[in-house]
């Protein structure tokens, strides 16, 4: 009964590979997000995808692409893997994009390249 | 650029004692803020929201708002080690394009001494 459900949860590969995290949410929310979270734990937006639409792109190198097929799903992917992407990458949705509403996460995929 | 700024600890308080954390903001047209939990290893999840000025409780946990002073914090009362955590403080816009996002602080590494 996973809300936000996120593959893989861990993910080692080499630099230079293309990789690519799945994310799927069962709440009926409009907007996901990717968050990533660096080593020293800050906890940064990425992109926000509203009804499938790109709603926010943040200053985020071009090999990252996410792709939205439909509301629930939002996927990311990395092109030419480099080491400063190793991270953990949270998923996330909300209701509606906009107001109050509650941002809920998955569990996260911690991304090590070596 | 919008700020979320947190003292980073870590916070160590006994068994019983009430915990404080604190976050301040830059942008004053913020208008929803939010406190996450985050266990090492873990997703954040949602502890308490709050959008107007005063306090909010929930059970061991109040949140107070001072939108003036551009102030948000979290007490913690009767603290147990199962507090032992970074608390994550997130701020989202009132309105514009910022408002799809949350802006998340640092987080502050709380640790409760048995």
């Amino acid at each position: 009964d996973t809300a936000v459900s996120q593959t893989p949860k861990y993910l080692v590969t080499q630099m230079g590979n293309d990789k690519s995290i799945k994310c799927e949410q069962n709440l009926g929310h409009d907007t996901m997000y990717w968050y990533k979270q660096d080593s020293k734990k800050f906890l940064k937006i990425m992109f926000s995808y509203n009804n499938k639409e790109l709603i926010i792109n943040e200053t985020v190198p071009n090999r990252f692409s996410p792709k939205s097929p439909d509301k629930a799903h939002l996927n990311l992917h990395i092109n030419s893997l480099e080491l400063g992407d190793s991270a953990v990458y949270f998923c996330a949705s909300s209701l509606q994009a906009n107001s109050g509403n509650t941002i809920y996460f998955g569990e996260g995929s911690w991304l090590t390249v070596v | 650029q919008k700020e979320v700024e947190q003292n980073s600890g870590p916070l160590s308080v006994p068994e019983g004692a009430i915990a404080s954390l604190n976050c301040t903001y830059s942008d004053r047209g913020s208008q929803s803020f939010f406190w996450y939990r985050q266990y090492s290893g873990k997703s954040p999840e949602l502890i308490m929201s709050i959008y107007s000025n005063g306090d909010k409780e929930d059970g061991r946990f109040t949140a107070q708002l001072n939108k003036a002073s551009q102030y948000v914090s979290l007490l913690i009362r009767d603290s147990q080690p199962s507090d032992s955590a970074t608390y994550l403080c997130a701020v989202r816009p009132g309105s514009g394009a910022g408002s799809y996002q949350l802006t998340f602080g640092k987080g502050t590494k709380l640790s409760v001494i048995p």
